[in-house]
């Protein structure tokens, strides 16, 4: 099952503009992460953002994180078409014992148009 | 390049049959996970393992197994093999927890 959801499920924009995307999930994490998936390749990791944070950069990326309404969102700034790609949230289940687990949501399709 | 190899990258199988998919982790990774990607279902998790232990365990269907070796690779074992089972199995590892490294996957085509 699904943890994390992310919307849009499909964002078309001109290159150099901004992308967000947004995903909320429904129980209490201790992180939640960002991947990036090209088309039919492996995923890719991005961000991390640990429970007790609220915002985080990496070059482009920005994520936010609002435990208090369980929603996340990845703004890429200056877009390219090289950042055309399916992006993932997803958010851990500890439960102990050296398990973990991380759930996915079913992801956004960014398409940058030339 | 994330280090974790999966082989073989694409198979194609009829119904009924059994199919073995292989990752090596991250050198120095204790962790693999496995995972199963298809359009109706997204990105679903199977199936944990670390240090040779399974940890966590998903949407894993019976007819699948996994198990971890002393070298730390990994095998999938999907049996009985039906149509719904083709999708893109991923192989990821980490120490453990945090970032999770994946491999490109293996496309199973079940016929």
């Amino acid at each position: 099952s699904q943890q994390g959801e992310e919307d849009p499920q499909a964002l078309s924009i001109q290159e150099g503009e901004n992308a967000t995307m947004n995903c909320s999930y429904k129980t209490s994490i201790n992180n939640l992460q960002w991947y990036r998936q090209n088309s039919g390749r492996g995923l890719v990791h991005l961000i991390l953002i640990r429970s007790n944070e609220r915002e985080k950069h990496s070059g482009r990326l920005r994520v936010t994180l609002d435990t208090s309404k369980k929603s996340s969102s990845l703004l890429i700034t200056a877009s390219r078409a090289a950042d055309t790609a399916s992006y993932f949230c997803a958010t851990d289940a500890n439960s102990g014992a050296g398990s973990y687990q991380l759930t996915f949501g079913k992801g956004t399709k960014l398409s940058v148009i030339p | 390049d994330s280090g974790v190899t999966q082989t073989p990258k694409h198979l194609i199988t009829a119904t009924g049959q059994r199919v073995t998919l292989r990752c090596s982790p991250r050198s120095g990774d204790l962790s693999v996970y496995w995972y199963q990607q298809s359009l109706d279902q997204g990105l679903q998790f199977l199936i944990q393992y670390y240090n040779g232990e399974e940890r966590a365990k998903g949407n894993i269907l019976e007819r699948f197994s996994a198990q971890q070796f002393p070298d730390l690779h990994s095998e999938l074992n999907l049996s009985s093999l039906e149509l719904g089972d083709s999708a893109l199995y991923f192989c990821a590892s980490s120490v453990y927890g945090g970032e999770l490294f994946f491999g490109e996957g293996s496309r199973l085509t079940v016929l």
